[in-house]
């Protein structure tokens, strides 16, 4: 079965410290991929997307995501945290296959001390 | 534009009580959807519509039914709620335009509890 693995449950940072989220699918065929974030008390919005192309993708406030295609890894990153960055974070998966069902992963819960 | 919005945002019944959840979208999506979402499991497709009159199962469908009698609505039924229920269900929509294929749009969510 098609699934998503998130490799930290919860994760405890600094301000201005980096980080990078983990994200692996298992998945043999194209793929798109999503980032969603989730601030307290708010819903699930999109942060980043990766369709095609450069495997590099920037989103908004200064995350970015990799998508290392060998690896089957959509690694999440920020290079310096803010308070306003602690969130729940959810890696995405949809099989190319001219579908459109979406496998979440379990999600990260980041918490950013300032 | 209001997006995706959900009634009720809160709700509180006893085993055995039935009860309906709204999903409304104003973006004229084609795709509809509905999640659960539990502690350390992330969100869980319950049902999902690829169009007005059409809905499908997801991956935990039992004990929940589902409508979508026009494209704008996303009806969510529990026939008999069981604590099992208790959890945060969010509904969602996307567009079947290729530019923002897959990418969905959620709504606020409505805690059920279930006593």
């Amino acid at each position: 079965a098609q699934s998503v693995s998130q490799h930290n449950h919860h994760v405890i940072l600094s301000e201005a410290a980096s980080l990078e989220l983990g994200c692996n699918y298992s998945y043999g065929g194209t793929v798109n991929l999503f980032w969603y974030v989730q601030y307290p008390g708010q819903h699930l919005q999109l942060l980043l997307k990766y369709f095609s192309g450069d495997p590099l993708v920037k989103g908004i406030k200064g995350f970015e995501a990799e998508f290392i295609k060998s690896k089957f890894s959509f690694n999440l990153r920020k290079p310096s945290v803010q308070w306003s960055d602690t969130a729940e974070y959810f890696c995405a998966v949809t099989p190319n296959t001219g579908g459109f069902k979406t496998i979440f992963g379990a999600g990260t819960r980041l918490f950013v001390k300032a | 534009n209001a997006g995706v919005t959900q009634t009720p945002k809160f709700r509180v019944l006893k085993t055995g009580q039935s009860m309906t959840l709204l999903c409304a979208q104003d973006m004229n999506h084609e795709y509809m959807y509905w999640y659960r979402q539990d502690p350390g499991m992330g969100l869980r497709l319950i049902h999902y519509s690829v169009g007005e009159g059409t809905t499908a199962k997801g991956e935990v469908p039992d004990g929940y039914n589902v409508s979508r009698l026009k494209k704008q609505n996303f009806l969510l039924g529990l026939e008999s709620a069981a604590p099992s229920q208790t959890s945060v269900y969010f509904c969602a929509s996307s567009s079947d335009s290729h530019a923002l294929l897959n990418e969905q749009f959620f709504g606020p969510g409505t805690r059920l509890t279930v006593l």
